[in-house]
């Protein structure tokens, strides 16, 4: 049972133009959620979170929209840059120090 | 700050013989998780040691251990290798007290069994 999906293992954007990565989740006990981006032959490095009592989170060119109704996040880049391009993962957890769950990752590709 | 550092960087083994990993924390943190990588698959959870403590345990057989040290410093057990088990284990630190705080990753350990 995957607790949280990322749908689309893939996304083509041009440069200068926005990505929206998008992230469901199906446990309601869901309280805090993360996005990670990794590089190849690298380990998943902290992008943006968001705690359930928020609907949006915002960090430079990030942005993190939270929806407690549909179970859904998303993560929005603005504009988008080549240096971009990577997996980026969504997770999910919820508090008492319960593990992060992840979901199977979206490749962005920014196109130039 | 140094950041989470793993060794070995890549490792190759055969069937049926056993890896340990190491994983060294940021300073001050005390929780240590470990998770597998797979292709195709997201990250999925091994466990985490929090004191010297295993707090949390994953969906893994027992061939899969690990232990955390007074410094927090934390190694990953893998007895009786199967190829199954190649994948690419990461290791992740945060300070804690709070599952509500970024966990902060290393580069990982590349496995490979023949």
């Amino acid at each position: 049972d995957q607790q949280v999906k990322q749908n689309s293992p893939s996304l083509s954007v041009q440069e200068g133009r926005i990505s929206i990565l998008n992230c469901d989740y199906t446990n309601s006990m869901f309280d805090y959620f993360l996005w990670y981006k990794k590089y190849p032959a690298e380990g998943p490095t902290f992008l943006i979170s968001i705690s359930s009592i928020k609907d949006k989170n915002e960090d430079g060119r990030f942005t993190v929209f939270l929806n407690k109704s549909a179970k859904h996040l998303s993560l929005h880049i603005v504009p988008s840059q080549p240096g971009d391009s990577a997996v980026y993962f969504c997770a999910a957890t919820r508090q008492g120090n319960t593990p992060l769950v992840f979901g199977k990752g979206t490749r962005l590709s920014v196109i130039a | 700050k140094a950041g989470v550092t793993q060794t070995p960087r890549y490792l190759i083994k055969t069937r049926g013989q056993q890896v340990t990993l190491s994983c060294s924390p940021i300073s001050g943190h005390r929780s240590v998780s470990w998770y597998q990588q797979t292709p195709g698959q997201g990250l999925q959870f091994l466990f985490e040691y929090f004191s010297e403590t295993q707090r949390n345990k994953g969906n893994f057989p027992g061939r899969f251990s690990g232990r955390q040290f007074s410094n927090s410093r934390s190694e990953m057990n893998v007895s009786t290798l199967e190829l199954g088990d190649s994948a690419l284990y990461l290791c992740a630190s945060s300070p804690g007290a709070d599952s509500n705080q970024p966990q902060h990753f290393g580069d990982g350990t590349r496995l490979s069994i023949l």
